[in-house]
């Protein structure tokens, strides 16, 4: 089973500020199957990247993915308020089942 | 656009059963394997089960092993859970979804196992 491995596990930053988010993962994500989440409070989570670097459809462009391997990020380059929330990765790669990472809390500094 | 709507949740006493049903649209159902997810109160994202796209393999977290059964029927675009002997541990909203092309999950539904 891959084990990913969220850091840091909160993130206080004010809006404007550049969010940096990382995944690590203990062996290496097959084919990039890599994707982030957002969750608000009461809500599901929101699908904002797949295949590591790719956008879900609709989400904005200060949203990006990258790595491969085993180490991977999410890069928010400008936060808006909207964007405080909780972001988790997950490997969907490695059958049979998925694994999720522990979450990144992104709070208003 | 895909669409997975969940259903079944409840409060149920601990001990007993429950199902949820997922319906599914947008995509060809058949097609793909299908996973519940969970997510407890205040927690993270947990992975439950997996069904192959034709319901000839299914695989399970350790967690729930031997009381939860995962089917589907492609005949009607829909992905069960069965529940059993539930536990206060697997209170939580449970998600269904799958990696069709990307991931696609549903809202969830909140299950209660409480006295």
């Amino acid at each position: 089973e891959i084990v990913l491995t969220q850091s840091p596990g909160t993130l206080s930053l004010s809006p404007g500020e550049r969010a940096t988010l990382s995944c690590r993962a203990s062996q290496s994500v097959s084919s990039s199957y890599l994707a982030w989440y957002q969750q608000k409070p009461g809500q599901a989570p929101r699908l904002l990247i797949y295949g590591a670097s790719s956008r879900a459809t609709g989400i904005p462009d200060r949203f990006s993915g990258s790595g491969s391997g085993t180490d991977f990020t999410l890069t928010i380059s400008r936060l808006e308020p909207e964007d405080f929330a909780v972001y988790y990765c997950q490997q969907y790669g490695s059958s049979p089942g998925l694994t999720f990472g522990g979450g990144t809390k992104v709070e208003i500094k | 656009q895909v669409q997975l709507v969940e259903s079944g949740g409840g409060v149920v006493q601990p001990g007993r059963s429950l199902r949820l049903s997922c319906a599914a649209s947008g995509f060809t159902f058949s097609s793909y394997g299908m996973h519940w997810v969970r997510q407890a109160p205040g927690k993270g994202l947990e992975w439950v089960a997996v069904i192959w796209y034709d319901g000839s393999n299914k695989y399970y977290a350790d967690s729930v092993k031997g009381r939860f059964t995962i089917s589907r029927d492609n005949s009607k675009n829909t992905l069960y859970l069965q529940m059993n002997s539930l536990r206060a541990e697997d209170t939580a909203v449970y998600y269904c979804g799958g990696i069709v092309v990307v991931p696609a999950w549903g809202q969830g539904t909140l299950v209660t196992v409480s006295s």
